[in-house]
């Protein structure tokens, strides 16, 4: 069974420029999550999607944004990035079925 | 307060130790409680989730909750050099695993 695949794993963008990230999830969940994980920060959760709808959010701003297709991959698109944007970007899906969150093995986004 | 503490170490142990990493929450309405191992570059892995109060184990990873104190632990035991990672602990507020709140990550190093 194929795990959470995220592309691409590297990407290193200009201030100002905006970016999109990818996320296809296990084979029958339904349920993808965000988050970005900094040295300082750790790992604070950006959104969540079920069937194609925002479940859940955290605290960042507007910039920040995502989807969920109706196959069940997800996109998260940063606009207008910052320097402090720079991060790991990681994506998890799950499956209501199982007490399980599987993660993907993360974009490393570099704003300079 | 954040919602789940973590002592972010690092902690270093030689080969064959007994590993003892901890978590602490304030929320009283956390029921699962997840171990995650990170290595260097990687995703997080689930390594194991417990639900409620008590033990699980397996192999020679242990999974303690003691809800009454709203403390968790993870004990490794016979560490190995391959066990080098940050540990992160997670707990989902209500039925749903779309939004994890996570400790900051306990950075283990075991030397040979």
């Amino acid at each position: 069974k194929a795990g959470v695949t995220q592309t691409p794993r590297y990407l290193i963008k200009t201030r100002g420029q905006q970016v999109t990230l990818s996320c296809s999830p296990i084979s029958g969940h339904r349920s993808v999550s965000w988050y970005q994980q900094t040295p300082g920060q750790g790992l604070q959760f950006l959104f969540e999607y079920f069937s194609e709808t925002q479940r859940n959010k955290g605290n960042f701003p507007g910039r920040f944004s995502g989807r969920q297709f109706s196959n069940s991959r997800s996109e998260m698109n940063v606009s207008t990035l910052e320097l402090g944007d720079s991060a790991l970007y990681l994506c998890a899906s799950s499956s209501p079925d199982r007490a399980e969150a599987f993660f993907g093995q993360g974009t490393r986004l570099t704003v300079v | 307060q954040k919602e789940v503490e973590q002592d972010p170490g690092p902690l270093s142990v030689p080969e064959g130790a007994i590993v003892s990493l901890n978590c602490t929450y304030s929320n009283s309405a956390f029921q699962y409680f997840m171990w995650y191992r990170q290595y260097s570059r990687k995703g997080p892995e689930l390594l194991m989730y417990t639900y409620s109060s008590g033990n699980k184990e397996d192999g020679r990873f242990t999974a303690q909750v003691d809800k009454s104190s709203k403390y968790i632990s993870l004990f490794i035991r016979d560490s190995q050099p391959s066990d080098s990672a940050t540990y992160l602990c997670a707990m989902p507020r209500g039925s749903t695993l779309g939004r994890l709140y996570f400790g900051r990550g306990t950075q283990l190093t075991v030397w040979p």
